[in-house]
């Protein structure tokens, strides 16, 4: 089963404006990561925040990672239309032989 | 650095024929994996090989599905015989070797699969 849930499931915003998308997860890991996936195309890594550190910034990119309630979140700043794809986070677990559970995604849509 | 690439991209075929789907990993990446991803189960790891040996088949669906890495190079998925069911976009991707916890994969442009 898979181990990242994401929420909202669709997000539709306007240009300019913040984009917040939340992953919870089950069990312990070692990192975390975000993945972007525009239509018709591979996942393309964006960011791996490890379980010891809090928060992570990467361009417009912010996450967070909260350890203790088993969550994370993803902050797309001041968004584009570019923007536009599926979000996935991705946990490595602990003891988990170097395979990453991939969440159910969030699909944003930036209207310009 | 050309990526992982993979081919077909696009595969057409009929219940019952025989596909086979090929992939080139990053070279030097220890790891390659093989994922389906469908509007109804999302993202499915199906199969995952480190250094060619294959580690966690957990995934694969049925006796159906088999997958070989031969070499550091070369990988391919068969699905043997093929269902309308099995239709998907298959990703391969490759990871270096994990270093101080950071394991991030790099994924390939899929092979969009449609069986009728």
């Amino acid at each position: 089963s898979q181990q990242g849930e994401e929420d909202p499931q669709a997000l539709s915003i306007q240009e300019g404006e913040n984009a917040t998308m939340n992953c919870s997860y089950k069990t312990s890991i070692n990192n975390l990561q975000w993945y972007r996936q525009n239509s018709g195309r591979g996942l393309v890594h964006l960011i791996l925040i490890r379980s010891n550190e809090r928060e992570k910034h990467s361009g417009r990119l912010r996450v967070t990672l909260d350890t203790s309630k088993k969550s994370s979140s993803l902050l797309i700043t001041a968004s584009r239309a570019a923007d536009t794809a599926s979000y996935f986070c991705a946990t490595d677990p602990l003891g988990g032989a170097d395979k990453l559970i991939f969440g159910t995604g969030t699909r944003l849509q930036v209207f310009p | 650095d050309a990526g992982v690439i993979q081919s077909p991209r696009h595969e057409v075929t009929e219940m019952g024929q025989e596909v086979t789907l090929r992939c080139k990993p990053i070279s030097g990446h220890d790891y390659l994996f093989w994922y389906r991803q469908t509007m109804m189960r999302g993202l499915e790891l199906l199969i995952y090989f480190n250094n060619n040996v294959p580690i966690d088949d957990s995934g694969m669906p049925e006796d159906r599905f088999s997958a070989k890495m031969p070499n550091a190079s070369f990988s391919t998925l068969k699905i043997q015989p093929s269902e309308p069911r099995d239709s998907a976009v298959y990703f391969c991707a490759s990871s270096p070797q994990k270093l101080a916890g950071y394991n991030e994969q790099f994924f390939g442009p899929g092979t969009r699969l449609t069986v009728l």
